[in-house]
């Protein structure tokens, strides 16, 4: 089956710089890389994703990349606020419907 | 309001007493799915379900069961629970499933004694 490994685990920045977090998947089956967002005592919140067709997608100060030919992909915070403290997701999905998750990420950004 | 919602939300039990967490949408999603999230583990995958009286195990199904009857609801069965399925467990569904933006449930935090 799938396998998402996700770095690194924790992730201290100061406020303004920026934050990168990588995954690798292990099935070339799976065409379907989306990122959550989770709070402290809150339900995952999607905050970007990406489809295996597409090698880059940004969204404001959030941009995902991904290597198909390597099997990773990556997230990337720019201009980081402490408002983006939170545990970070990674996913791979097949059209199968199968997704699998890292482990996360926790991101603290100090002011 | 388009939401997932589940119960109950907090539920403390007793090992082998048959329970049944629900998850319903509001969506008209076709594709729903259980994950139960463990510290250090991420979200691991129990079940999910394509569309209406079609399941498939995740990667921990174990101890689990599911079914899908209708289109809006996607119950939780456990059997006889046992102390390793103390989680916090979340149902999600998206309207096309395979490569779609999944919409999480509150989370039902279960502790089995």
């Amino acid at each position: 089956g799938e396998n998402v490994e996700q770095h690194p685990s924790t992730l201290s920045v100061q406020e303004g710089d920026s934050a990168v977090i990588k995954c690798t998947y292990s099935d070339s089956a799976s065409n379907y890389f989306p990122w959550y967002k989770q709070e402290l005592g809150k339900r995952p919140q999607l905050i970007i994703d990406i489809r295996s067709n597409v090698g880059e997608k940004k969204d404001q100060r959030i941009a995902v990349t991904l290597n198909k030919t390597a099997k990773h992909f990556s997230l990337h915070i720019t201009e980081t606020q402490p408002e983006d403290s939170a545990v970070y997701f990674c996913a791979a999905s097949d059209y199968a419907g199968k997704s699998t998750f890292g482990d996360g990420t926790t991101l603290t950004v100090k002011p | 309001e388009a939401q997932v919602t589940q119960n109950p939300r907090y539920l403390i039990t007793v090992t082998g007493k048959k329970l049944t967490v629900t998850c319903s949408q509001n969506m008209n999603h076709e594709y729903m799915s259980w994950y139960r999230q463990d510290p250090g583990l991420g979200l691991r995958q129990i079940y999910y379900s394509m569309n209406v009286e079609v399941t498939d195990k995740g990667d921990v199904p174990e101890g689990y069961k599911v079914s899908r009857k209708e289109k809006r609801n996607f119950p939780l069965i456990l059997e006889s629970p046992s102390p390793n399925q103390t989680s916090l467990y979340f149902c999600a569904s998206s309207y096309r499933g395979r490569t779609d933006t999944q919409y999480f449930g509150p989370g039902t935090r279960l502790t089995v004694l």
